[in-house]
């Protein structure tokens, strides 16, 4: 069976602070990866999506994620946080092979930003 | 461009009642999955549903029940309720490869 974890629960930065989010699948076949984003109050929103191609997949608001198969992960980047980006972050995978849309999410990282 | 839309916002229904959410999704897509959000089991899958057939289903029991109408609106059943039902239920049309999240329906179990 497919599962997306997360390490980090909660995080803590500073404005201006550089983000790492840890991601780990696991899935021998191929997977379609995602990181959404749940600010306060508001309903799930899409980051960034990986399919195939080029690893490291650019998305909204300046984030960035790297996919490296030999390590399943799926880390989410940005070089300087906001205030604005305090939020709970959500990666998710689909199984490539699979017809439909059915997400695996992992348990989610609450990011607070202190200005 | 409509986002979708979920119907009703919240619910607080007792053990042992029944409920009926609703899903309108994004025009022009025509599947719908639903997810459950809860403080202990994050998110989870329930089902998904594609010109009005089942075409993926999570872990959850049969008290837990979909259907899709002809206009790709989707209903979620919840019978016989639990305690721990209680739950934000998300909808997600999906479209470009990408699902397009509700802002969900929070359901309150007394």
């Amino acid at each position: 069976a497919q599962s997306v974890s997360q390490h980090n629960h909660h995080v803590i930065l500073s404005e201006a602070a550089s983000l790492e989010l840890g991601c780990n699948y696991s899935y021998g076949g191929t997977v379609n990866l995602f990181w959404y984003v749940q600010y306060p109050g508001q309903h799930l929103q899409l980051l960034l999506k990986y399919f195939s191609g080029d690893p490291l997949v650019k998305g909204i608001k300046g984030f960035e994620a790297e996919f490296i198969k030999s390590k399943f992960s799926f880390n989410l980047r940005k070089p300087s946080v906001q205030w604005s980006d305090t939020a709970e972050y959500f990666c998710a995978g689909d199984r490539g092979d699979n017809a439909g849309n059915m997400l695996t999410f992992g348990g989610g990282t609450r990011l607070m930003v202190k200005p | 461009k409509a986002g979708v839309t979920q119907t009703p916002r919240y619910l607080i229904k007792t053990r042992g009642q029944q409920v009926t959410l609703s899903c309108s999704p994004i025009s022009g897509h025509r599947s719908v999955s639903w997810y459950q959000q809860t403080p202990g089991q994050g998110l989870q899958f329930l089902f998904e549903y594609f010109s009005e057939t089942q075409r993926n289903k999570g872990n959850f029991p049969g008290r837990f029940s979909g259907r899709q109408f002809s206009n790709s609106r989707s209903e979620m059943n919840v019978s016989t309720l639990e305690l721990g039902d209680s739950a934000l239920y998300l909808c997600a049309s999906s479209g470009d490869n990408e699902q397009f999240f509700g802002p969900g329906t929070r359901l309150t179990v007394l």
